[in-house]
């Protein structure tokens, strides 16, 4: 079974760029997720797509943050502008469906350096 | 809200050693807890999960049992092998809340 896809696996810009992640869930998963792990953190999530809609975003900046999962399957994760304090690895993750006991599967991130 | 807190790291032991790393949680409602690992160059990955007090969950020969009364899930393990070198996280949800991580603890296992 193929695992999570992300890409690119490394990113960097200078402050106020913009950059944009990809993402190819688990073929089948319902559900998918982007989080944030700041280096020395553990990851904290930005947004929660079922589907094409959206489930939790409350996390996200929506100033500069954006993303979208066209057709329920791929997804991709913009900031624009960058700040500095966005250098981060950004996580993908998918699982069967929502709930307490589904099992997150997750892709090996993009590590982004805004310089 | 939900929260996890985990022992700091690094934690260094050498091979055969006992290992234990410390979590508590804060939680409304009955949460599902969670170990998960990230080995070096690799995605996060389950390790082991309980879903209400008492349950212990185990895998690789890692084991955590939930214990509602001190609001812990703590991980051990009886002899660790340098291929478990890792960072772990402990994490939690309830409810329909999003899974809540630990800012994770990272083993390093010398022979």
């Amino acid at each position: 079974e193929a695992g999570v896809a992300q890409s690119p696996r490394y990113k960097i810009i200078e402050k106020r760029q913009s950059v944009a992640f990809w993402c190819n869930p688990i073929s089948g998963h319902a559900t998918l997720y982007w989080y944030q792990q700041i280096l020395g953190q553990g990851p904290k999530l930005l947004i929660q797509f079922q589907n094409n809609g959206v489930v939790d975003d409350s996390q996200l900046p929506k100033d500069r943050f954006s993303a979208e999962r066209l057709k329920g399957v791929d997804s991709t994760l913009k900031i624009q502008p960058a700040k500095l304090e966005d250098s981060a690895v950004y996580l993908c993750a998918s699982s069967q469906n929502t709930g307490n006991n589904e099992k997150l599967f997750f892709g090996s991130g993009t590590q982004l350096s805004v310089l | 809200g939900n929260s996890v807190t985990q022992m700091e790291g690094p934690v260094t032991l050498s091979e055969e050693a006992f290992l234990t790393i410390n979590c508590t949680y804060t939680a409304t409602g009955y949460p599902s807890l969670f170990w998960y690992v990230q080995y070096p160059g690799e995605g996060l990955q389950l390790l082991l999960k309980a879903t209400k007090a008492d349950d212990k969950g185990s895998n690789k020969g890692f084991e955590a049992t939930y214990r509602k009364e001190t609001t812990s899930f703590h991980l051990e393990k009886g002899s660790v092998q340098v291929s478990d070198s890792a960072v772990y996280f402990c994490a939690l949800n309830s409810g329909n809340t999003p899974l809540v991580f630990g800012k994770g603890t990272r083993l390093s296992v010398i022979a």
